[in-house]
């Protein structure tokens, strides 16, 4: 089965400062890894996704994120945070051998302070 | 090209009563899956349809059911509601699904319930 752990259920930055959101996985097959963010009132975003192609992935608005079989992890960042950024994030799996099925985490809520 | 559509964005029942919930993918896409959103579960998956056909299916009773029509058009359908049912539920729609990976999937706005 898999499963995603995302170790901080909230994390406060100031603008302009660096943003680490830690995302770890467990699959049993090769999966696919996708970071969402939601704003208040609003639907998933896609920011990235990694499907096996390069390791470290860029995304929208700045975001990135590295993909780490040995660690299992996915850790979304970005070098200098900006207010709008100012939401929850989900780290998400898509294991094949699961049917494709996704599989959030918990999500993570980004507080930025001005 | 618009976007995945849900209706309606909030809707308040009473326990007992049954509640339809309606998702309109975006233009070609034939997937299409159902998400239940709660502060203290997170986001669950519900049920995957594609082509018609339910492909998947997550761990819900089977007071939570689903369709898709022949224009990809998807409901969910709540029957016998109970206070946990309270939550906002996401539709998600995405294309072809490819061997080995999962195409990205685009979320509607959500459907608030609330069940007093």
């Amino acid at each position: 089965a898999q499963s995603v752990t995302q170790l901080d259920s909230h994390v406060s930055v100031s603008e302009g400062t660096p943003v680490l959101l830690r995302c770890n996985y467990s699959s049993s097959y090769s999966p696919s890894l996708f970071w969402y963010v939601q704003h208040p009132n609003k639907g998933l975003q896609l920011l990235l996704k990694y499907t096996s192609a390069a390791t470290l992935v860029k995304g929208i608005n700045g975001f990135e994120a590295e993909f780490k079989k040995s660690e299992t992890s996915f850790h979304l960042t970005k070098p200098s945070a900006h207010m709008s950024d100012a939401a929850e994030y989900f780290c998400v799996v898509s294991d094949p051998n699961a049917g494709n099925m996704l599989t959030f985490g918990g999500g993570t809520r980004l507080m930025v302070k001005p | 090209k618009a976007g995945v559509t849900q209706t309606p964005r909030y809707l308040i029942k009473t326990r007992g009563q049954q509640v339809t919930l309606s998702c309109s993918p975006i233009s070609g896409h034939r997937s299409v899956s159902w998400y239940q959103q709660t502060p203290g579960q997170g986001l669950q998956f519900l049920f995957e349809y594609f082509s018609e056909t339910q492909r998947n299916k997550g761990n819900f009773p089977g007071r939570f059911s689903g369709r898709q029509f022949s224009n990809s058009r998807s409901e969910m359908n709540v029957s016998t509601l109970e206070l946990g049912d309270s939550a906002l539920y996401l539709c998600a729609s995405s294309s072809l699904i490819t061997s080995g990976a999962r195409d990205e999937q685009f979320f509607g706005p959500g459907t608030r319930l609330t069940v007093l």
